[in-house]
């Protein structure tokens, strides 16, 4: 079965520097690979997504998520970080094989001014 | 607000009661799927539904849990005889299949449930 780990509870920047959410994924087939935000009070939303092509994927907010195949890896990233971007970031993903989406722990996200 | 809906959005009830929550998908959306959520963690993948099939529920947690979608369109998702471990914030997600292509699931805000 597939799985996701995100190492860092918590990812500290401050505003105007470049950001970094890790995660990492574990499937038996070619993996679908998304980045979800939650903000308080409100649903999740979808930032972006991977299924086949460039391994550099740019979503919504000004954000990007590199898929390294070798490494297994699906980081979140973006040049500069807005106080605007604190919130839960959750890496999810899918074996092409089935409809079962398994996300992250979760990332807490903190820019600070 | 043409997104996903969830009513209600909060429940307290009391153990060994039954509760039973709906969802709205955006109306061209024919995959429906559930997600329970707990503190600290990932939505966990409930069960899901293309139109009116319920195409995976081995994942629902107990025979306690139960979901439909009787036309196609909204969802329900009942749980019997609550326990106090059903405590959580269960949110419903929609899509479009899409030929080729994998549509994003986009969620709705959640009902939080809480058992005493």
């Amino acid at each position: 079965a597939q799985s996701v780990a995100q190492p860092e509870d918590q990812v500290n920047v401050a505003e105007g520097n470049p950001l970094t959410v890790k995660c990492t994924y574990s499937v038996s087939g070619n993996p679908y690979l998304f980045w979800y935000v939650q903000y308080p009070n409100r649903g999740l939303q979808f930032l972006l997504k991977y299924i086949t092509g460039d391994n550099l994927v740019k979503g919504s907010y000004g954000f990007e998520a590199e898929f390294n195949k070798s490494q297994t890896s699906f980081h979140l990233k973006k040049p500069s970080a807005l106080v605007s971007d604190s919130a839960l970031y959750f890496c999810a993903v899918r074996d092409m094989n089935n409809n079962d989406m398994r996300f992250g722990a979760g990332t807490r996200l903190t820019v600070k001014p | 607000d043409t997104g996903v809906s969830q009513d209600p959005r909060h429940k307290i009830t009391k153990r060994g009661q039954n509760v039973t929550f709906r969802c709205d998908p955006i109306s061209e959306h024919n995959r429906l799927y559930w997600y329970r959520q707990t503190l600290g963690q990932g939505p966990e993948f409930l069960t899901y539904f293309q139109n009116e099939a319920q195409l995976e529920k081995s994942r629902l947690l107990s025979d306690r849990f139960s979901a439909e979608r009787p036309k196609g369109s909204f969802s329900t998702l009942e749980i019997q005889r609550t326990e106090q471990g059903d405590s959580a914030m269960y949110l419903c997600a929609s899509s479009l299949r899409v030929s080729g292509g994998l549509g994003e699931q986009y969620f709705g805000p959640g009902t939080r449930l809480t058992v005493t």
